[in-house]
């Protein structure tokens, strides 16, 4: 298993419509965890982080945190075409590093 | 303020040849990180330092790589011999602690023929 999992994808959904992500891991200590956004061809930027469980809410972004359900989700309303990117989930458990999953490819379409 | 600067942007390089890669991480942050990204293998964490201290090398695949931090402001990837496989692009990336958010480069692109 590995230890953050996510949608495989690749998710298409139409403009303006609600995008969700999912992201799953395996650190019950898991303590800080992160969204980020790559297009393609460019590097990670961070969309939302997340620290205690709930809704965490940043514009059209929501972040939601289930520690013990061990899940972590990203939610996109009112979905761009500028949306269209790889989301990646990462979660640190303290340690220091951060463990990134595979990422799911999101296509907004006009 | 500059964001995390990575040189060079794109290496072609051939087989058994050495590269080097470098990066300069935001000022003030305290931890740095390097990744290898490939369609087949994601995002991996080949090591990252706290203070200029390597703390996790445990990512880094073989001898032939090796990574420097000889001050605050400066880190070095090494792969000596290169090999086809290793064709990826790699992200240095730094953060305020190792638990905060990382700030990536915009990579180097690696090519091994």
């Amino acid at each position: 298993q590995k230890e953050v999992e996510q949608n495989s994808g690749p998710l298409s959904v139409p403009e303006g419509a609600i995008a969700s992500l999912n992201c799953t891991y395996s650190d019950r200590v898991s303590q800080s965890f992160f969204w980020y956004r790559q297009y393609s061809g460019k590097s990670p930027e961070l969309i939302m982080s997340i620290y205690s469980n709930g809704d965490k809410e940043d514009g059209r972004f929501t972040a939601q945190l289930n520690k013990a359900s061990q899940y972590v989700s990203l939610l996109i309303r009112d979905s761009q075409p500028s949306d269209s990117a790889t989301y990646l989930c990462a979660v640190n458990a303290g340690a220091g590093k951060s463990t990134f999953g595979d990422g799911t490819t999101l296509t907004v379409k006009p | 303020d500059a964001g995390v600067i990575q040189s060079p942007r794109h290496e072609v390089t051939e087989m058994g040849q050495e590269v080097t890669l470098r990066c300069k991480p935001i000022s003030g942050h305290n931890s740095l990180f390097w990744y290898r990204q490939t369609m087949m293998r994601g995002l991996e964490l080949l090591i990252y330092f706290n203070n200029n201290v390597p703390i996790d090398d445990s990512g880094m695949p073989e001898d032939r790589f090796s990574a420097k931090m000889p001050n605050a402001s400066f880190s070095t990837l090494k792969i000596q011999p290169s090999e086809p496989r290793d064709s990826a692009v790699y992200f240095c990336a730094s953060s305020l602690l190792a638990t905060d958010t990382q700030y990536f480069g915009p990579g180097t692109r690696l090519t091994v023929l």
